[in-house]
């Protein structure tokens, strides 16, 4: 697609219930990244998809959180048992392998969780 | 550990006004850094991207600089319009690495 999209883009849910954020990624682009932001905080990069390789999952803040992506193209971050603290701007941006040409942005998924 | 700082943390200008907005990064050794837009609820917009082997780019009213071996960026944004409002990201790619490290913003109010 012409940009990167991400969906919902309000989620409210009651805590301690599941919920799934998605993103598709501008085409041609093979890495894809999470990123999260509280409110009043800086953006907390989540997990880096690249291709075929395994995924850098170093930011993952709690094995609630989980991410994959189908078949080197649409991402789907997995929240489990949400609490209040994951209340946040959940970001998807995508890039060329080459970093050269920086990252394009979705307009992300603002989650609540009540 | 690659840690970016952007100051001044809020600004409010009046229009016309010419500005400059800060950002500075503890590890010179990166591979380039890119300037945000983002409006309140939204996602975030390119403006500029520097590469390390670059020391300035512009786009429009906007100009953004870049000096490696202090460890900073300037975006400055002449003739400030309304519009400009926003808040202004930096972000910082290291060598070797995959992951942006970004600023904290500096929220910027123009007004009419």
């Amino acid at each position: 697609g012409a940009g990167v999209s991400q969906s919902p883009s309000n989620k409210v849910t009651e805590k301690g219930k599941d919920v799934e954020l998605r993103c598709d990624p501008i085409s041609g682009h093979t890495a894809l990244y999470w990123y999260r932001q509280s409110l009043g905080q800086g953006l907390e990069f989540l997990i880096y998809f690249q291709g075929n390789s395994a995924p850098d999952k170093s930011g993952l803040p709690s094995d609630r959180f989980s991410a994959e992506r189908t078949g080197g193209s649409v991402s789907t971050l997995t929240i489990q048992r949400t609490q209040q603290e994951d209340s946040a701007v959940y970001l998807c941006a995508s890039s060329f392998e080459d970093t050269n040409y920086g990252y394009t942005f979705g307009s992300g998924t603002r989650l609540t969780v009540v | 550990k690659q840690e970016v700082t952007q100051i001044p943390a809020a600004l409010s200008v009046p229009e016309g006004e010419n500005l400059v907005l800060n950002c500075s990064f503890t590890d010179s050794a990166i591979y380039n850094l890119q300037w945000f837009r983002q409006d309140p609820g939204k996602g975030l917009t390119s403006l500029l991207l520097i590469q390390s082997s670059q020391r300035e780019q512009t786009s429009g009213r906007l100009n953004a600089s870049l000096d490696k071996s202090s460890g900073r960026s300037t975006l400055y944004i002449a003739a400030s319009q309304p519009g400009d409002s926003a808040t202004y990201l930096c972000a910082v790619l290291t060598s070797g690495t995959y992951k942006y490290i970004f600023g904290t913003g500096t929220r910027l109010k123009v007004l009419a």
